[in-house]
């Protein structure tokens, strides 16, 4: 049982190229989540999906775009990196059959972009 | 929306108790979090609280709850240098599964 898994772990982009942030649960969640957390900043939502067909914008979404490929897999889009999205990202999952609804965070990825 | 306020820093001798606040915004959340980040590290789950309680209590950590002033507080007894961490406060507004909402972490150095 992994958990949420994240690929890559480490990227380094050049402005103005795209890339996909790759995440993957095998709890069986329904809902996913992808976080960014910068210094001094804490972690800020930018996408969720409460389910397997729905998005939604969290508190920081432009500049990204998500797909809930399946039950298993949420993946972020970066389609025109920009140094301000330099961050770590973190994807994780919960589920409200749980007693506490708690999140499980993936190991993050970490994104330079320059 | 309004932000969940922590303290940026804390520093404790090793032995000594650790005392981590936080200040939530809604006063209908009603499961408040715990998460403790190492460095490199994703976060973890230390503890959680459901608003019904006032208190709880997991080996050496304490979780006091105050609904009325909305202050969260996380205690760790005996700290030790393991305990040198991000911790990041949260809570999920509202009922059913919706996201978390996290204050901007309180970095705890322990000192030997």
């Amino acid at each position: 049982n992994a958990g949420v898994t994240q690929t890559p772990k480490f990227q380094v982009l050049k402005t103005g190229q795209s890339m996909t942030l790759q995440c993957a649960q095998d709890m069986n969640h329904n809902s996913m989540y992808w976080y960014r957390q910068d210094p001094g900043m804490g972690l800020r939502l930018i996408y969720y999906s409460a389910s397997e067909g729905t998005t939604d914008k969290g508190e920081v979404p432009n500049g990204y775009n998500v797909s809930r490929l399946n039950k298993r897999e949420f993946s972020l889009r970066l389609e025109s990196a920009a140094p301000s999205q330099t961050s770590v990202y973190f994807c994780a999952s919960s589920e409200a059959w749980t007693s506490s609804y708690e999140q499980y965070f993936g190991p993050g990825t970490r994104l330079t972009v320059t | 929306g309004e932000d969940v306020e922590q303290s940026l820093f804390l520093s404790v001798r090793e032995g000594d108790s650790s005392v981590i606040n936080c200040t939530y915004t809604d006063s209908s959340s009603t499961y408040l979090y715990w998460y403790k980040q190492e460095p490199g590290a994703g976060l973890q789950l230390l503890t959680y609280i459901f608003s019904n309680m006032d208190m709880k209590q997991d080996q050496r950590l304490t979780v006091l709850l105050n609904k009325k002033d909305k202050h969260l507080s996380l205690r760790i007894a005996d700290t030790q240098t393991g305990d040198s961490a991000i911790y990041f406060c949260a809570e999920r507004r509202g009922s059913g599964n919706t996201p978390l909402v996290f204050g901007k972490g309180t970095r705890l150095s322990v000192i030997a």
